[in-house]
């Protein structure tokens, strides 16, 4: 079945270092890709998107792009900030279904001063 | 304008009771998904609601129900709860069935 792998955290980064998050899916046909991110105490708030192949979501100077020949979704940030620190999760929306998002198990990022 | 709204913020139950937790989306919304978080674990897909017919069902038990009202607020019951339901349980709403959710912040429910 559908399935998106993350990279196993914690991540622990100093302010202004890059981010890179691993992300790839397991899906037939073109799923729509995303990434949420959930702060303690809240629910998720989405990040990005992405729905067709090649396409770059982007967003408070984060970015994924949908690499199709990968069938990845790596997020990225040029230079992280502490109020970044929070669990990030891939997830996508089966291709041709309901709005079914399926996640990954999320990765903790700590961005320390 | 008001997000996705979830109520109560926090519950505690035993074993076998039964439990029901409320759901109101963005003005405007007439989906709405559940889906639970154990602790650790990314969400999990439980139901979805679209103009209050059921759309899609994850892979939950019967004790797991849910509706949808002409307001399109919605309600999930879980019967003869067990120790492993406590998670945070997250409603989200979108326009359609196929746009981008929001989510509210959860009901967090524990069992003793």
């Amino acid at each position: 079945g559908d399935s998106v792998t993350q990279m196993e955290g914690p991540v622990t980064l100093s302010e202004e270092a890059f981010l890179t998050i691993n992300c790839t899916y397991t899906a037939t046909g073109y799923p729509s890709l995303f990434w949420y991110v959930q702060y303690p105490g809240e629910g998720l708030q989405l990040l990005l998107k992405a729905t067709k192949a090649d396409d770059k979501g982007s967003n408070k100077g984060f970015e994924a792009t949908y690499r199709k020949e990968t069938t990845s979704f790596h997020l990225e940030k040029g230079s992280v900030q502490v109020s970044d620190s929070a669990v990030y999760f891939c997830a996508l929306i089966p291709s041709g279904g309901y709005n079914k998002l399926i996640f990954g198990a999320g990765t903790r990022l700590a961005v320390h001063p | 304008d008001a997000g996705v709204t979830q109520s109560p913020t926090h519950l505690i139950k035993t074993r076998g009771q039964q439990v029901t937790l409320r759901c109101s989306p963005i003005s405007g919304h007439k989906s709405v998904s559940w889906y639970q978080q154990v602790l650790g674990q990314g969400p999990q897909f439980i139901f979805q609601y679209y103009e209050k017919e059921e759309r899609g069902r994850g892979n939950f038990p019967d004790r797991f129900s849910a509706r949808q009202f002409p307001n399109y607020s919605s309600e999930l019951n879980v019967n003869a709860l067990l120790l492993g339901d406590s998670a945070l349980y997250l409603c989200a709403s979108s326009p359609t069935g196929n746009q981008p959710q929001h989510f509210g912040d959860g009901t967090r429910l524990s069992i003793l």
